[in-house]
């Protein structure tokens, strides 16, 4: 079935880069998905990636795919405390129309 | 940046009352979305809708949800009457292609 699963917590210091990992379980997910979520408001794409890429850069945010593995990452480098909030992956398995089935998210807290 | 909006912030309702959340995708979108959060449970898909009509449903999308675009920009949840397990965060989300934007939610709380 589809299942995306991700660690529930992570603390950095910032300044530091952030890792969050994330698995999935079907192997025909096209799109895999970066939301993140701030106290009290909504879902904000931070980034996507095409399942036939292996990585993706934007900026401070760095997506890395292992198809193989089903595993997808997100590095945020030199997090500042703004960075804090709860991070959602997610994958859309068919096409751009389809469902986006979400992980349980990853609340990040940063550390002076 | 043309964003979704979502109407009311939130909404308490008594057990067995009809509700409606409504929603205003992003104008140039064709695609249009529901999904609901428990509080500290994973963000759920509800229904899909395009060109008029529901893509794709799952199985909470019950006989006691309906949606709607009734005039061309506003797009509804219904839920006819509440139960007290309907509350949650509700979220509308638009796409045009691979990339859906959310609003930022309806709290629906039923008492």
């Amino acid at each position: 079935g589809e299942d995306v699963e991700q660690s529930l917590f992570l603390s950095v210091r910032e300044g530091d880069s952030s890792v969050i990992n994330c698995t999935y379980t079907d192997s025909s997910s096209t799109y895999l998905y970066w939301y993140k979520q701030e106290p009290g408001a909504g879902l904000q794409l931070l980034t996507y990636i095409f399942s036939n890429m292996d990585m993706k850069q934007d900026q401070r945010l760095t997506v890395l795919l292992n198809k193989k593995d089903k595993h997808l990452s997100l590095r945020i480098a030199d997090t500042q405390t703004g960075d804090s909030a709860i991070y959602f992956c997610a994958e859309s398995l068919y096409s751009s129309a389809s469902k986006i089935i979400f992980g349980s998210g990853t609340r990040l807290s940063i550390r002076p | 940046e043309p964003e979704v909006t979502q109407t009311p912030s939130h909404q308490v309702t008594q057990m067995g009352q009809e509700v409606i959340l409504r929603c205003v995708p992003i104008s140039n979108h064709l695609y249009f979305y529901w999904y609901r959060q428990i509080l500290g449970q994973k963000v759920e898909f509800l229904v899909s809708f395009y060109n008029n009509e529901i893509s794709e449903k799952s199985e909470i999308f019950d006989d006691q949800f309906s949606v709607e675009r009734p005039d061309g920009s506003n797009f509804t949840l219904k839920i006819r009457s509440t139960k007290l397990e309907d509350s949650a965060m509700y979220f509308c989300a638009s796409s045009k292609g691979a990339e859906a934007f959310f609003g930022q939610g309806t709290r629906l709380t039923v008492v």
